[in-house]
């Protein structure tokens, strides 16, 4: 089974620009969170979707990040634009959705360095 | 959700059991108590979840004494690559589909 696959995995922009991070979650999964680690501090929470709709986006720092997940399926993260703060680790999660244990799959991130 | 207290570092050598320790006064009666480890360029990656007294998978064993203010991940026979940072985390999130908050995590590094 394919795990959660993240696109681009490094991303160097300048400050203004736009870039878009997708993320594939496991085929099924109904469930997808986004995650980002800024530097020297911890992992922290952005949104999350339950098939194309979001259950909660209390994370997102503020109106240049935006999530979509059309279709329920992949999920795409646009900053515009980026600034010199944005710069650190964003990781996707996916996990199954209905009763039960929630394990949550993370892919490997990808790096976004704002220059 | 409950805070916990871990160890920022610990070191060890390759063949040992590693036990790391998380403090969780103020764990809820519903919560599950969760470990995640992540490689260095990876995601977190889910290893062990309890509730209560003891919990074994091939990875890792997770001990949970009665008063369940604590935890212990025990990780036998240790190798070079579990190098990683461990994640104690709690909350009822994770028997539920909800976002995970983490904490600093302790950072293991194993030598040969």
């Amino acid at each position: 089974e394919a795990g959660v696959t993240q696109f681009p995995s490094h991303s160097v922009i300048e400050k203004g620009q736009t870039v878009t991070l997708r993320c594939d979650p496991i085929s099924g999964h109904d469930n997808l969170y986004w995650y980002r680690r800024v530097m020297g501090k911890e992992i922290k929470f952005l949104l999350h979707f339950v098939k194309e709709s979001k259950q909660d986006e209390s994370g997102m720092p503020n109106n240049r990040f935006l999530a979509e997940r059309t279709g329920g399926t992949y999920s795409t993260l646009k900053v515009q634009p980026a600034e010199l703060e944005d710069s650190g680790v964003y990781f996707c999660a996916s996990s199954q959705g209905g009763q039960g244990q929630e394990t949550q799959y993370f892919g490997p991130g990808t790096r976004l360095l704002v220059l | 959700l409950a805070k916990t207290t871990q160890p920022i570092s610990m070191d060890s050598y390759e063949g040992q059991e590693v036990n790391i320790t998380c403090s969780h006064n103020n764990i809820a009666t519903n919560d599950y108590i969760t470990w995640y480890q992540q490689f260095p360029s990876q995601g977190p990656r889910f290893i062990i979840q309890g509730y209560k007294t003891k919990v074994t998978n091939e990875v890792a064993s997770l001990f949970i004494p009665a008063d369940r203010k604590s935890s212990t991940l025990s990780l036998p026979r240790v190798s070079l690559s579990d190098t990683a940072v461990y994640y104690c985390l709690v909350g009822v999130a994770y028997s539920s589909a909800s976002k995970i908050i983490f904490g600093s995590g302790t950072r293991l590094s194993i030598r040969p």
